[in-house]
């Protein structure tokens, strides 16, 4: 089936650990996407990728980074500096990068312990 | 900075009522307008998207658009509790990434 597969659902993370999260599309989308939500609030945008080997940054990429090597994975990870990462994690995937209707993975629940 | 508005709710209505839910966007440049829904602990899922002034319906579910009033809406007709969800509505213009409003939540009573 097509679709976005993100991995793992629910991680824990300890204090000052770098943790990695996974996305994988095969719906030959160009364009992936990274956003945080928090209980009560809307998606914001971390980072987002229109080609293979080029990203730019959200509106909240500080303590976050990401790698575009493969057209289909667009792995996240959460670095000791993001203060407050406890968060649900949302990979999107899009044809092209703008405008366009962008399809959700199932998410991934972060916490740290 | 590009805003786009919802009221948080929850909006409630009864099984069978039309419920309507609004947003309002910043950005006159926003060309496409999508409603996403949310369960709670789930990711969003599309309803559907308007690029037209007007009204767009795809069964139980129109959407309207009036770029004038920079002002988008869903109304879901015939509402079931199954329908009871966050409503996320984005915008973006043609040369940007989507911007989501934080979200209505709807509540439908048997």
């Amino acid at each position: 089936d097509g679709g976005i597969t993100q991995s793992p659902k629910y991680l824990f993370r300890k204090e000052g650990q770098n943790v990695t999260l996974s996305c994988e599309q095969n719906l030959n989308h160009d364009a992936m996407y990274w956003y945080r939500q928090d209980p009560g609030q809307g998606l914001r945008l971390i980072y987002y990728s229109q080609i293979v080997n080029d990203f730019q940054k959200g509106d909240i990429a500080e303590g976050y980074s990401v790698s575009r090597e493969k057209k289909e994975s667009f792995p996240l990870t959460v670095t000791s500096a993001q203060k407050n990462p406890t968060a649900f994690y949302l990979c999107a995937s899009s044809t092209q990068g703008y405008g366009n209707t962008i399809y959700f993975g199932e998410g991934s629940w972060l916490t740290v312990v | 900075q590009k805003e786009v508005e919802q009221n948080s709710g929850p909006l409630s209505v009864p099984e069978g009522a039309i419920a309507s839910l609004n947003c309002t966007y910043s950005d006159r440049g926003s060309q496409s307008f999508f409603w996403y829904r949310q369960y709670s602990g789930k990711s969003p899922e599309l309803i559907m998207f308007i690029y037209s002034n007007g009204d767009k319906e795809d069964g139980r579910f129109t959407a309207q658009l009036n770029k004038a009033s920079q002002y988008v809406s869903l109304l879901i007709r015939d509402s079931q509790p199954s329908d009871s969800a966050t409503y996320l509505c984005a915008a973006a213009s043609g040369y940007s990434t989507l911007t989501f409003g934080k979200g209505t939540m709807l509540l439908v009573s048997p």
